[in-house]
């Protein structure tokens, strides 16, 4: 069976500039997270969906983040415009209906320059 | 709002010896999960261990047991008979989900563990 699949693995771009990100989840896996870690600090919640249905989203630092998940199966994390801070490692988690257990994907690693 | 501290940013064993990553959180819940996962350098983010608060059992996975401390809400990791492989960076985790929902883990800022011949 497929893991959570996330790409790119890693993105380099320029302040100003848009970067899309993308997970796949395990297949059946109605539970989709995104989360981010800066460097040298915790794992922090970005937000949860339910299939298609954005369950919770206190996570999103600002109107420049979009996620969208197609259909309730992948998912994608849109950056417009990127600034410095918002440098990281991008993980995203998928999990079944009910369950606390979340499977996490390699990570996206983007840094903004 | 629950809080994960894990205190030890960089841990170092011998192979095939014993140690102890630490963690304590911080809640007003009753019922909830707590799970440490395990990152290889560059490679996906796995569960270790996972202890549902209502059991008093600490859980145990082959060589990897935890020491859960409800009241003193401490859930810390030891890792018996080191080994080349268990060098990652280690996440305490917490998760309260509502009943019949699933819910965000809440992490730590991860331990280092380096292992040595």
């Amino acid at each position: 069976e497929a893991g959570v699949t996330q790409f790119p693995s890693h993105s380099v771009i320029e302040k100003g500039q848009t970067v899309t990100l993308r997970c796949d989840p395990i297949s059946g896996h109605d539970n989709l997270y995104w989360y981010r870690r800066v460097m040298g600090k915790e794992i922090k919640f970005l937000l949860h969906f339910v299939k298609e249905s954005k369950q919770d989203e206190s996570g999103m630092p600002n109107n420049r983040f979009l996620a969208e998940r197609t259909g309730g199966t992948y998912s994608t994390l849109k950056v417009q415009p990127a600034e410095l801070e918002d440098s990281g490692v991008y993980f995203c988690a998928s999990s079944q209906q009910y369950v606390s257990e979340a499977f996490f994907g390699q990570g996206t690693r983007l840094t903004v320059v | 709002a629950q809080t994960v501290t894990q205190s030890q940013p960089e841990m170092s064993v011998q192979e095939a010896e014993t140690v102890t990553l630490s963690c304590t959180y911080d809640t007003s819940e009753s019922d909830y999960y707590l799970f440490w996962y395990k990152q290889p350098p560059s490679r996906q983010m796995i569960l270790v261990i996972r202890q549902e608060a209502y059991k008093q059992q600490n859980a145990t996975e082959n060589r990897f047991s935890v020491n859960f401390q409800k009241a003193a809400k401490s859930f810390s990791l030891k890792i018996s008979d080191s080994q080349l492989g268990d060098a990652a960076m280690y996440f305490c985790a917490y998760n309260a989900p509502l009943t019949g929902t699933a819910s965000k883990l809440t992490f730590g800022t991860g331990t280092r563990l380096q292992v040595t011949l």
